[in-house]
C-alpha cells in the first residue's frame, strides 16, 4: 500500500531555514508528480508546491513563491521541501501528497490535477 | 480566478441527507475533487472528476455538478462522516492547485 512518512519538522526561529523530507513506497515514486500541502492550526488546506515525475518542472503556491525549493531523489524515493525566511505564518502541519490523475507516455509522465494519497503529516511551529 | 467558495458549517441529523456545495469560476471548464478530514487524521479522497468514487469510498458519497457549483451530497449520514469536507480544482495545466475553505459537516 501506498506509504508516506514526513520527517524534519520541529520548532524553529524566526528567518531561519528549514528542510522536510518525505520516504515513499508502495508505488511507482519516478512515474508520480509529488506534493507538499500544508494547514495552519484551525485553518484550511493550503497547497505548497509539486514537482514533476523527474524533478524537471516545479511550481509554487504564491504564499511561498522564492522562499521555497522542493525536489526529489527517485533513487532512494524520497521528496524534500527546503523553505527559508520562515515567517511565523509558515506555522503549520505540511502534508507530503502523491499526485493523482497524471499519466505517462512516450517515456513522459504529467502531473494530474489532483491528490490521492497523503502522508500523516509533520508540524513546523515558526517561532522565536 | 482559483476562488472556490463552501458554506463554513453544515449540521444534518443521522439519516437525513447533507449537501456540501462548492462554487468558483473553474467550474464547469476543470474538474472538482472532494476530501473529507477529520480531526487529527490526514485528508482523503472521496470524489474525484466531479463525480467518480474512489475504491473503498461507501456508496452514500455522490458528487454532481452544475454550472459553476459542485455539490457533495451525502445520504443516509452516520455519525462517523462529521469531519472537514474541502473541494479542490487546479488549472487546466497541473501548475497551479487551490482548495475551498472547506466545511464542517456535524451529524446532530
Amino acid at each position: 500500500q501506498v506509504q508516506l512518512v514526513e520527517s524534519g519538522g520541529g520548532v524553529v526561529q524566526p528567518g531561519r531555514s528549514l528542510r522536510l523530507s518525505c520516504a515513499a513506497s508502495g508505488f511507482t515514486f519516478r512515474n508520480s508528480g509529488m506534493h507538499w500541502v500544508r494547514q495552519a492550526p484551525g485553518k484550511g488546506l493550503e497547497w505548497v508546491a509539486v514537482i514533476s515525475y523527474d524533478g524537471s518542472q516545479t511550481y509554487l503556491g504564491d504564499s511561498v513563491k522564492g522562499r521555497v525549493t522542493i525536489s526529489r531523489d527517485n533513487s532512494k524515493n524520497t521528496l524534500d521541501l527546503q523553505i527559508s525566511s520562515l515567517r511565523p505564518e509558515d506555522t503549520a502541519i505540511y502534508y507530503c501528497v502523491k499526485g493523482g490523475g497524471g499519466h505517462c507516455g512516450g517515456g513522459v509522465c504529467f502531473i494530474g490535477p489532483y491528490f490521492d494519497y497523503w502522508g500523516q503529516g509533520v508540524p513546523v511551529t515558526v517561532s522565536s | 480566478s482559483f476562488d472556490l467558495t463552501q458554506p463554513p458549517s453544515v449540521s444534518v441529523s443521522p439519516g437525513q441527507t447533507a449537501r456540501i456545495t462548492c462554487s468558483g469560476d473553474s467550474f464547469p471548464k476543470h474538474y472538482a475533487y472532494w476530501y473529507q478530514q477529520k480531526p487529527g487524521r490526514a485528508p482523503v479522497l472521496i470524489m474525484y472528476k466531479d463525480i467518480e468514487r474512489p475504491s473503498g469510498i461507501p456508496e452514500r458519497f455522490s458528487g454532481s455538478s452544475s454550472g459553476a457549483t459542485v455539490t457533495l451530497t451525502i445520504s443516509g449520514v452516520q455519525a462517523e462522516d462529521e469531519a472537514d469536507y474541502y473541494c479542490q480544482s487546479a488549472d487546466g495545466s497541473s501548475t497551479y492547485f487551490f482548495f475551498g475553505g472547506g466545511t464542517k459537516l456535524t451529524v446532530l
